[in-house]
């Protein structure tokens, strides 16, 4: 059982290049979220999707683009990076009434 | 926006110690609390969680306090331990179905 997995685990971008960040969870989980931290600013939501199919935004959304074509995975994806986009990612999942299971993270630099 | 603060950003015990770690949440609200546990390069680790309707819930080493008169959340780690040092979130949530709200953290250091 592996939980929730993200890939890849590291990367580093030129500035206007694209990538997709991939989250898989085998855990039939219907909610699953992507969040960034950065030094000091705790974590903040990106996007968030309560089933499959369904996506929504959450408190920082510019610049990201997310898909749940099927409920297994939450797919972020940068269109056009920036520095500003240099963060750590997570993702994580769970059912509707209990605590998150985290992802280990995804560390992109945009240079 | 949100405002799911921690009081200090530090905090320096040594091994054996009683640790407090303090949080104010925003939303009178909120209907659920959880404490994680981020140890370096790593992930966020589930601590324990309370729901709006307890006061106290324990778990093995943790208790949680939940203060809703002065919407104030806390975590006990008895007998402090060098594997206990790591950033500690506390997160709330307003409602059900909605994604949680987290904290800045607390840095929890635990020396020999």
């Amino acid at each position: 059982n592996a939980g929730v997995t993200q890939t890849p685990k590291f990367r580093v971008l030129k500035t206007g290049q694209s990538m997709t960040l991939l989250c898989a969870q085998d855990m039939n989980h219907e909610y699953m979220y992507w969040y960034r931290q950065d030094p000091g600013m705790g974590l903040r939501l990106i996007h968030y999707s309560v089933g499959e199919g369904t996506t929504a935004k959450g408190e920082v959304p510019d610049g990201y683009n997310v898909s749940r074509l099927k409920k297994q995975n939450f797919l972020l994806g940068l269109e056009s990076a920036a520095p500003s986009q240099t963060s750590v990612y997570f993702c994580a999942s769970n059912r509707e009434r209990d605590g998150y299971t985290f992802g280990s993270g995804t560390r992109l630099t945009v240079v | 926006g949100e405002n799911v603060g921690l009081h200090l950003p530090t905090l320096s015990v040594q091994e054996g110690d009683n640790s407090i770690i303090n949080c104010a949440y925003s939303n009178s609200a909120s209907d659920y609390f959880i404490w994680y546990k981020q140890e370096s390069g790593k992930g966020p680790q589930f601590i324990i969680d309370i729901r709006s309707n307890m006061d106290k819930r324990q778990g093995q080493r943790v208790t949680v306090l939940l203060n809703k008169t002065v919407k104030h959340l806390s975590l006990q780690i008895a007998a402090t331990q060098p594997g206990d040092s790591a950033v500690y979130f506390c997160a709330e949530r307003k409602q059900a179905g909605t994604a949680l709200i987290f904290g800045k953290g607390t840095t929890l250091s635990v020396s020999s």
